[in-house]
């Protein structure tokens, strides 16, 4: 079974540009979570989609970033503008509705906003 | 009180150690508590997991300890290995509706061959 596929591994920008990530989760996973890890810290939820709907987004800081799932599938994740605070590991991770409640996690996108 | 308290903040042990992880929380509705294993430029793993209703699960070296009453649960890792080293993240979620976890600020542990 493919895990959780995330791209680009590595990403330089400077302040004020934007970015954009991808994830595709484990097939069949109605569950898609993004998550922000800053070096040092745990990971700290920013969207949780069911299927193509948001479940929440109550830490998302949404003058800047957006998600959208929108054949309930893969989904992206922007900022825009960046900010330096900004640089961290993006995780996205996928889950089962309704069955184990495991989150599988993809290695992440490193960004480092300079 | 959505938080969870993580410590200790690192740990170094030597190889065949027992090093012990503790993790507590405030929000009573949280009922799923997994440890997740990170190794460095991986995602989370997840290690072992437990529910409110039992005290303690084993899954091979490692252990979930886990006391209601005082809301604190605790990984030990038995036999401790090199390959062991990681950092360690504890997290809490509630079972009903969709899952939401909330993690712990990690543990980053180096077993010492």
């Amino acid at each position: 079974e493919a895990g959780v596929a995330q791209s680009p591994r590595y990403k330089i920008i400077e302040k004020r540009q934007s970015v954009a990530f991808w994830c595709n989760p484990i097939s069949g996973h109605a569950t898609l979570y993004w998550y922000q890890q800053i070096l040092g810290q745990g990971p700290k939820l920013l969207i949780q989609f069911q299927n193509n709907g948001v479940v929440d987004d109550s830490q998302l800081p949404k003058d800047r970033f957006s998600a959208e799932r929108l054949k309930g599938v893969d989904s992206t994740l922007k900022i825009q503008p960046a900010k330096l605070e900004d640089s961290a590991v993006y995780l996205c991770a996928s889950g089962v509705l309704g069955g184990s409640p495991e989150a599988f996690f993809g290695q992440g996108t490193r960004l480092t906003v300079v | 009180q959505q938080q969870v308290k993580q410590s200790p903040q690192s740990l170094i042990v030597q190889k065949g150690g027992i090093p012990i992880i503790n993790c507590a929380y405030e929000n009573t509705a949280f009922d799923y508590f997994p440890w997740y294993q990170q190794f460095p430029g991986k995602g989370p793993a997840l290690l072992i997991a437990i529910r409110p209703d039992v005290s303690e699960k084993k899954e091979g070296r490692f252990t979930i300890s886990f006391n209601k009453s005082a809301k604190q649960f605790s990984l030990h890792i038995m036999d401790s290995q090199p390959g062991d080293s990681a950092t360690y993240f504890c997290a809490a979620s509630t079972l009903s509706g969709t899952y939401k976890y909330i993690f712990g600020t990690g543990t980053r542990l180096k077993v010492l061959a």
